[in-house]
């Protein structure tokens, strides 16, 4: 059974930090992976979706990359700002299954 | 481009009462997920739908939760009857294609109270 696990579960950081978020998958054979961002009382916003034949996706101040072998992806963000403030979930597609399976995320605050 | 919308936003009901989730997927969406989401958890996939059937239910409690996607488009979540283990964040979320090939977009959710 696929499991992901996101670290930290909580980071707070002053304005303007480059910071980095990681998660990982109990089993590797993972192909699609999507970086979301939740507001509080909101829906899910898709920031980046790295697909299978790629290793990292970017937009804007955000870096996202996917390492196969090892079963992990980074969620970069640079010069970060008191908008940033969500919570980042990781969810990644297994090899045959059709399930977006999810991490708790962690929960962004930057302070201005 | 408008979003997924879904209906009601907030839902406070008693144990062993039902309630039903409506949900309005991207135009041209052709699959549909319902997903629930426990406070301090991620969404955990309840059902999929392609069009108006069935891919994944594997996951969904079918003794009490039941759903359909009536011509491919809309989509109904009902719980019959709901137990305190159910207050959660109901998402609907939809994509064009399967296979995750494609990012898929949430709604805003529909928070449900059982007491």
């Amino acid at each position: 059974k696929q499991e992901v696990t996101q670290i930290p579960a909580a980071l707070s950081v002053p304005e303007g930090e480059n910071l980095v978020l990681n998660c990982s998958f109990t089993d590797s054979a993972i192909y699609n992976l999507q970086w979301f961002r939740q507001d509080p009382g909101k829906g899910l916003t898709s920031l980046l979706l790295i697909q299978s034949s790629q290793r990292e996706q970017t937009s804007g101040r955000l870096n996202a990359s996917l390492d196969k072998s090892s079963g992990r992806s980074t969620l970069y963000i640079a010069a970060s700002q008191p908008g940033d403030s969500a919570t980042y979930l990781c969810a990644g597609f297994q090899g045959g299954s059709e399930k977006l399976v999810f991490g708790k995320g962690t929960k962004l605050t930057v302070n201005p | 481009e408008a979003g997924v919308a879904q209906s009601p936003r907030y839902k406070i009901i008693e144990k062993r009462q039902s309630v039903a989730f409506w949900c309005n997927p991207i135009s041209g969406h052709a699959t549909l997920y319902w997903y629930q989401q426990i406070l301090g958890q991620g969404p955990k996939l309840l059902i999929q739908f392609q069009n108006n059937g069935v891919v994944d239910d594997s996951q969904l409690p079918k003794d009490r939760f039941s759903a359909e996607r009536l011509k491919g488009v809309d989509s109904t979540l009902k719980i019959q009857p709901a137990k305190l283990e159910d207050s959660a964040v109901y998402l609907c979320a939809s994509s064009l294609v399967m296979y995750g090939a494609d990012t898929q977009y949430f709604g805003p959710g529909t928070r449900l109270t059982v007491l």
